[in-house]
């Protein structure tokens, strides 16, 4: 059974940092490319970064380019997203998801989510 | 970055209803839209994507339709365990974009 789990979540005051991850299990998570996308309070789905399976292309959305960070250890099965400078719009659920297509290529789909980890940035 | 359009915003219908939800992009993504499914509190689910495939495990009276800039995800019967948010997804370029939501609630 697929499996992602993400945690890091928490409460931090705006500029500050921190680094979510997504433990993931029941498939061969070296073959895949990897998404983090999230979900401020009311509002819809926002697309915020991507990973090829090998790390070889990254993107991100221009609202956290220069600030978030995407990585992975394909050894641990993880997925990484270092957030530095964060602000209060940042705020949101963090959800990760696997693409069954290659990460920047048309045709992305997210078939497997996890529950989401919290992040809320207030002083 | 290509904006994708969701009507209606929210839907009052009842359980057997036939619902639709529309998806419009402001410009052709080919066949590259996908549909998912969001409780609050639980993982999104993916139920159609490339338009009108239906994922693995999700029942039959969901469907998709469309092509270039219109696209629809239909209900044919609805179910107490439908009422949900619904979001459509496009894949054509990057950034991907998803509509800003369907809330279908019971009526």
């Amino acid at each position: 059974e697929v499996q992602l789990v993400e945690s890091g979540g928490g409460l931090v005051k705006p500029g500050g940092s921190l680094r979510l991850s997504c433990a993931a299990s029941g498939f061969i998570f070296s073959s895949y490319s990897m998404n983090w996308v999230r979900q401020a309070p009311g509002k819809g789905l926002e697309w915020v970064s991507s990973m090829t399976s090998s790390s070889t292309y990254i993107y991100y959305a221009d609202s956290v380019k220069g600030r978030f960070t995407i990585s992975r250890d394909n050894a641990k099965n993880s997925l990484y997203l270092q957030m530095n400078s964060l602000r209060a719009d940042d705020t949101a659920v963090y959800y990760c998801a696997r693409d069954r297509v290659a990460a920047g290529s048309p045709g992305s789909v997210f078939d497997y989510w996890g529950q989401g980890t919290l992040v809320t940035v207030s002083s | 970055d290509i904006q994708m359009t969701q009507s209606p915003s929210s839907l009052s219908a009842s359980v057997g209803d036939r619902v639709t939800i529309t998806c419009r992009a402001s410009q052709t993504i080919s066949s590259y839209l996908n549909w998912y499914q969001h409780k609050a509190g639980k993982a999104p689910n993916l139920l159609i994507y490339a338009t009108s495939n239906l994922q693995s495990g999700v029942p039959s009276r969901f469907s998709g339709s469309g092509s270039g800039t219109d696209f629809t995800l239909t209900i044919s019967s609805l179910q107490p365990e439908d009422f949900a948010t619904y979001y459509c997804h496009q894949s054509y370029s990057t950034p991907n974009t998803f509509g800003q939501g369907t809330k279908l609630e019971i009526k």
